[in-house]
């Protein structure tokens, strides 16, 4: 059965902490990878990872895949309360399907 | 006032025709996203854009084609319509907001039938 799994679910920190989130997944006909924010309606994209040990980076985000142990992590240095939200993991495969992971609460205390 | 426009709003075409979907923003953002979605399933990105001549495909194939000429302007283009590209296409831009850091917003969409 194609799963992804997030890991914490849900994460409380202070303002400037550096927090690592986690995803790791099992899935046929893997295509790519996709972490998104969602704190109100439509979840906002952040990153597309499809090679292997790439980072890529925006800002004070950043995340990188490993395909070989099948896991992604998004880390987000000197947090702010804008980044409180739940940051969701999705992996598309095959032509059309995206299997979403259960997400991570993640809330930034000023 | 900054906004995020999409035209047009809905579209009934027949199969085979060319179509270009307008997106254009008023924001100074940089990074602009295509997204295509429908009834009741998640959002799948087409096509993104990180500045002007600047395009990338996104996460699901997609036979339509973008440009980034000018910073506010993202056309999506379809040479030649199928009825397996009736979808909700909705245009994105986000930059950094004031306070709460990086932030996407949504145009209205563009509403897609081609019979």
């Amino acid at each position: 059965e194609d799963k992804v799994v997030q890991s914490p679910l849900s994460l409380v920190v202070h303002e400037g902490d550096t927090v690592t989130l986690n995803c790791s997944y099992e899935v046929t006909n893997f295509r790519s990878l996709l972490w998104y924010k969602q704190e109100k309606k439509a979840p906002t994209f952040l990153f597309m990872l499809t090679s292997s040990g790439i980072e890529k980076k925006s800002g004070r985000l950043s995340s990188i895949l490993d395909k070989k142990e099948l896991f992604s992590i998004l880390n987000i240095t000197a947090t702010q309360t804008g980044d409180s939200a739940i940051y969701l993991c999705a992996v598309g495969q095959g032509a059309q399907k995206l299997v979403f992971g259960q997400g991570t609460r993640l809330t930034i205390n000023p | 006032e900054a906004d995020i426009y999409q035209t047009p709003r809905y579209l009934v075409i027949g199969t085979g025709k060319k179509i270009t979907l307008e997106c254009s923003q008023t924001m100074g953002h940089d990074k602009m996203y295509w997204y295509q979605q429908d009834p009741g399933m998640e959002l799948h990105l087409i096509h993104y854009s990180y500045g002007v001549n600047s395009t990338e495909k996104g996460d699901l194939s997609s036979e339509s084609t973008v440009s980034r000429i000018r910073t506010e302007h993202f056309p999506l283009t379809l040479e030649s319509a199928r009825p397996s590209h009736t979808s909700q296409y909705l245009c994105a831009s986000s930059g950094l907001d004031r306070g709460r850091g990086e932030t996407q917003y949504f145009g209205p969409g563009t509403r897609l039938l081609v019979l």
